[in-house]
């Protein structure tokens, strides 16, 4: 069990379109869903939090209107990279957990951006 | 930031057994320590966990410091699919988040490279 699906896994979109990234929970129900991005031979970076029918909590220096994130349901988030320049460009990954401390983090397989 | 300091990479041989170290020193009485793996292109994936005692399962073991201020990711037999980034993260129970999910800080990780 505890399987996330993420989808599109490549997407190669013109710079100034706004890009879509889904994260679904299959078999349980997410109260949070986090957000990484990930550039190449570098460590994920936590972007945002996402609480099912709460406005997302962002890191620090993560542009909020830039990166719009939506968890309308308990199995469903979705980031939407809008405007997307070149340096928009990496690999994003969404992670789900159940909550609380008995419950672990599973995480999707990454998203590859390339804004051309 | 991450608390945790690991080596940057290592190296094994298939079928050999693999020790992969994690210094904590500042780790809380309440923190979990925790093993994520990433493949190549890959989403990250559980490896193990644990909080005083030594873990096994199938996939790893996981030996804890009696002060707990390391631990060892233990492989028993490396294969060639175990080639993959490994992050050794402690699980901060204090900084839950609206939703009671605390958020998974990822540090460098150790990159470990299985030779056939």
């Amino acid at each position: 069990g505890a399987v996330v699906s993420q989808h599109p896994s490549r997407v190669i979109c013109k710079s100034g379109t706004s890009v879509k990234i889904e994260c679904r929970s299959l078999d349980f129900q997410a109260t949070t869903m986090f957000w990484y991005r990930q550039f190449p031979k570098k460590s994920l970076m936590l972007m945002a939090t996402s609480n099912e029918g709460s406005k997302a909590t962002y890191e620090q220096g993560v542009e909020k209107d830039k990166f719009l994130i939506n968890h309308a349901s308990l199995t469903l988030s979705t980031l939407t990279v809008t405007s997307a320049h070149p340096e928009d460009s990496s690999f994003y990954i969404c992670s789900a957990t159940r909550g609380g401390r008995l419950y672990g983090y599973t995480f999707g397989s990454g998203t590859r951006l390339t804004v051309v | 930031d991450a608390k945790t300091t690991q080596p940057n990479s290592m190296e094994s041989n298939e079928e050999e057994p693999v020790h992969l170290p994690c210094n904590h020193s500042t780790i809380s009485g309440t923190d979990y320590i925790h093993w994520y793996r990433q493949l190549p292109s890959q989403g990250p994936e559980y490896v193990i966990h644990g909080l005083t005692s030594n873990v096994n399962n199938r996939m790893a073991s996981l030996a804890i410091a009696e002060d707990r201020k390391s631990s060892t990711l233990i492989l028993h037999r490396a294969t060639l699919r175990d080639a993959a980034v490994y992050y050794c993260i402690l699980r901060d129970f204090g900084a839950i988040t609206q939703g009671g999910s605390e958020k998974l800080v990822f540090g460098k990780g150790t990159k470990l490279t299985v030779n056939p």
